[in-house]
């Protein structure tokens, strides 16, 4: 069956400049994770939602950062003012259960801002 | 929330036993530990969790410490294609989200 689909794959971006990374979680998972990975670092949590509802947003770096998932499936992390800070790999992850044990990650949105 | 401790770097021979450690020793009672791995320019792959008892799956067994603040994530052979980051993550507190470390980077030499 299909994973987590994440596009695009890869995004360049001239500083200053607006984003929008999607994300397609597997069919019928309740929850969605962004994180946000810099190079040689772990995945860094960013935003949490269970449904259409954000419940936790405590890891986006700034009022720049803002995540969406208004009919409960597919997700969009926008980053408006892009900065070179912003430069990273982008992970989309979903869970079947509303306290999922398992999250199933895509292979992420590399972000480069120059 | 718990901290974990796990060494930055490990090497192992193709088709040998691999045991990764992670201590977690602030980790609370019913927080769960969760291994997941990271192949390069991959997501990462969740392995295998646990709470108290040890635990197997068709990757990788879970070898918890009676007094929970250790665990270790066992590789009964590894093959070149198990060459990755291995990260152990507490649950938070009954938080959904997990809190990845920098994990150990796994060589396996063939």
């Amino acid at each position: 069956g299909a994973g987590v689909s994440q596009s695009p794959r890869y995004k360049v971006a001239k500083r200053g400049q607006d984003v929008a990374l999607r994300c397609d979680p597997i069919s019928g998972h309740v929850s969605l994770f962004w994180y946000q990975q810099a190079l040689g670092q772990g995945p860094e949590f960013l935003t949490y939602f269970q449904n259409e509802a954000q419940l936790d947003k405590s890891g986006l770096p700034s009022d720049r950062f803002f995540a969406e998932r208004p009919e409960g499936s597919v997700s969009t992390l926008k980053i408006q003012r892009t900065q070179q800070e912003d430069s990273a790999v982008y992970l989309c992850a979903s869970s079947l259960a509303l306290r999922g044990r398992k999250l199933f990650f895509g292979s992420g949105t590399q972000l480069s801002v120059l | 929330d718990a901290k974990t401790t796990q060494p930055n770097s490990m090497e192992s021979n193709e088709e040998e036993p691999v045991h990764l450690p992670c201590n977690h020793s602030t980790i609370s009672g019913t927080d769960y530990i969760h291994w997941y791995r990271q192949l390069p320019s991959q997501g990462p792959e969740y392995v295998i969790h646990g709470l108290t008892s040890n635990v197997n799956n068709r990757m990788a067994s879970l070898a918890i410490a009676e007094d929970r603040k250790s665990s270790t994530l066992i590789l009964h052979r590894a093959t070149l294609r198990d060459a990755a980051v291995y990260y152990c993550i507490p649950s938070q507190g009954g938080s959904e989200k997990l809190v990845f470390g920098k994990g150990t980077k796994l060589t396996v030499n063939p």
